[in-house]
């Protein structure tokens, strides 16, 4: 039972150095998210999908790109990585309806230097 | 906007203390909330949830009721163990949008 599978666990890359994150669930949900989590700030939400084939800005777009590649896939993209974007970022997912919880990766934890 | 405020931690009790986190929202219509817990190293994971006014959401000994006249959703243990050391989130859902919103999270650490 996975559940929803994030890798890399861990990435250091030098500023201006891209790389994509992915994410993959197996519970035929509908939703997906990205979130970044840093200390003091709780979960921000980056991107997500509520559907395959839409994507939609969070409350922290700035700096990254998403894609929902099908169903089941939910990639996170940056282009061009700054300093800021040291987080620890997961993935989440769900059915869509009100009652329904997220399920999370375990996360990555990226630093920029 | 809709929002989340979480008591500020860290917050440190002995085993077998009373906890209570508080959690207040702000929102248009009828949200969904959720409180979460984050394990170190891990991903978070549901505790309870509460889809309208005046329920009561419980699990492992933790229960927390949605109260629309105070917009609060407060999460309470009457006895609280070393593992339940972890950082806890609230959280409310809604669907305009369909996004889940988190406060910033409370960090407990229950020494024996």
């Amino acid at each position: 039972n996975a559940g929803v599978t994030q890798t890399p666990k861990f990435q250091v890359l030098k500023t201006g150095q891209s790389m994509t994150l992915q994410c993959a669930q197996d519970m035929n949900h509908n939703s997906m998210y990205w979130y970044r989590q840093d200390p003091g700030m709780g979960l921000r939400l980056i991107y997500y999908s509520a559907s395959e084939g839409t994507t939609d800005k969070g409350e922290v777009p700035n700096g990254y790109n998403v894609s929902r590649l099908n169903k089941r896939e939910f990639s996170l993209r940056l282009e061009s990585a700054a300093p800021s974007q040291t987080s620890v970022y997961f993935c989440a997912s769900t059915n869509s309806d009100k009652s329904s919880p997220l399920h999370f990766g375990n996360g990555t934890r990226l630093t920029v230097t | 906007g809709n929002s989340v405020t979480q008591m500020e931690g860290p917050v440190t009790l002995s085993e077998e203390a009373f906890l209570t986190i508080n959690c207040t929202y702000t929102a248009t219509g009828y949200p969904s909330l959720f409180w979460y817990v984050q394990y170190p190293g891990e991903g978070l994971q549901l505790l309870l949830k509460a889809t309208k006014a005046d329920d009561k959401g419980s699990n492992k000994g933790f229960e927390a009721t949605y109260r629309k006249e105070t917009t609060s959703f407060h999460l309470e243990k009457g006895s609280v163990q070393v593992s339940d050391s972890a950082v806890y989130f609230c959280a409310l859902y809604y669907n305009q949008g369909g996004k889940l919103i988190f406060g910033q999270g409370t960090e407990l650490s229950v020494k024996p």
